[in-house]
């Protein structure tokens, strides 16, 4: 089944924890991103990727890193998290950039931080 | 800054009603995507428009894409509990693979 997966779904942590939240598809895809959602703020986007090795930045990247060593994975890194992280965050895939490319979306990872 | 702002915020409605969703920017955008959301999951596309005038439909929904490539509506006939989720509306930016979202229409359908 085509599909993205996110790793944690729920995670509760401390202010200055580092913590890594999953992503990975299996649909071959070469253009992935990270959001963030918020009431009332909709998506906004936080990092995305063209391709292996090449990532950049969305609107909100302060406080995040990424990395895209393998065309499935593109993890999302809080090196010091703080409570103004705390979210609902999405990973999504397609099959290149570009708003003509339909986005597939992940289940979603609840953030909290303390 | 491109933006795309979505009115209305919340509607309730009766099944059986019709509604209008619009998103609106002041930037030009190469083409336009609305994706419904509901609780627990993630977006799911329904439609991409691309050119200006453009009108897509699926069932009960229809799209339009403006001519001047600024705005967009989704009209939903004879609107169904089915249809309540949180409607999205999203467009490329400045750069074509930074994408913009709108902030969401949340539409709720009492039986």
């Amino acid at each position: 089944e085509a599909q993205v997966t996110q790793n944690p779904r729920y995670l509760i942590t401390v202010t200055g924890k580092k913590l890594t939240v999953t992503c990975s598809q299996n649909m071959n895809h070469e253009y992935m991103s990270w959001y963030r959602q918020d009431p009332g703020l909709g998506l906004r986007q936080i990092y995305y990727s063209m391709n292996v090795e090449v990532t950049d930045k969305g609107d909100v990247p302060e406080g995040y890193k990424v990395s895209r060593k393998e065309k499935r994975n593109f993890p999302l890194i809080l090196e010091s998290p703080s409570p103004n992280q705390t979210s609902l965050y999405f990973c999504a895939s397609s099959l290149r950039g570009g708003n003509s490319y339909e986005q597939y979306f992940g289940p979603g990872t609840r953030l909290t931080v303390t | 800054t491109q933006l795309l702002e979505q009115s209305p915020q919340f509607l309730s409605i009766q099944e059986g009603e019709n509604l209008t969703v619009y998103c609106n920017s002041s930037s030009v955008f190469s083409s336009l995507q609305w994706y419904r959301q509901e609780p627990g999951e993630g977006p799911v596309l329904l439609v991409t428009v691309v050119t200006g005038g453009e009108v897509k439909k699926l069932k009960r929904l229809t799209f339009q894409f403006g001519d001047a490539r600024k705005d967009s509506s989704l009209h939903i006939t004879a609107a169904q509990p089915g249809d309540t989720g949180l409607y999205l509306c999203a467009g490329a930016g400045d750069s074509s693979y930074k994408l913009i979202f709108g902030s969401g229409t949340r539409l709720l359908v009492r039986p």
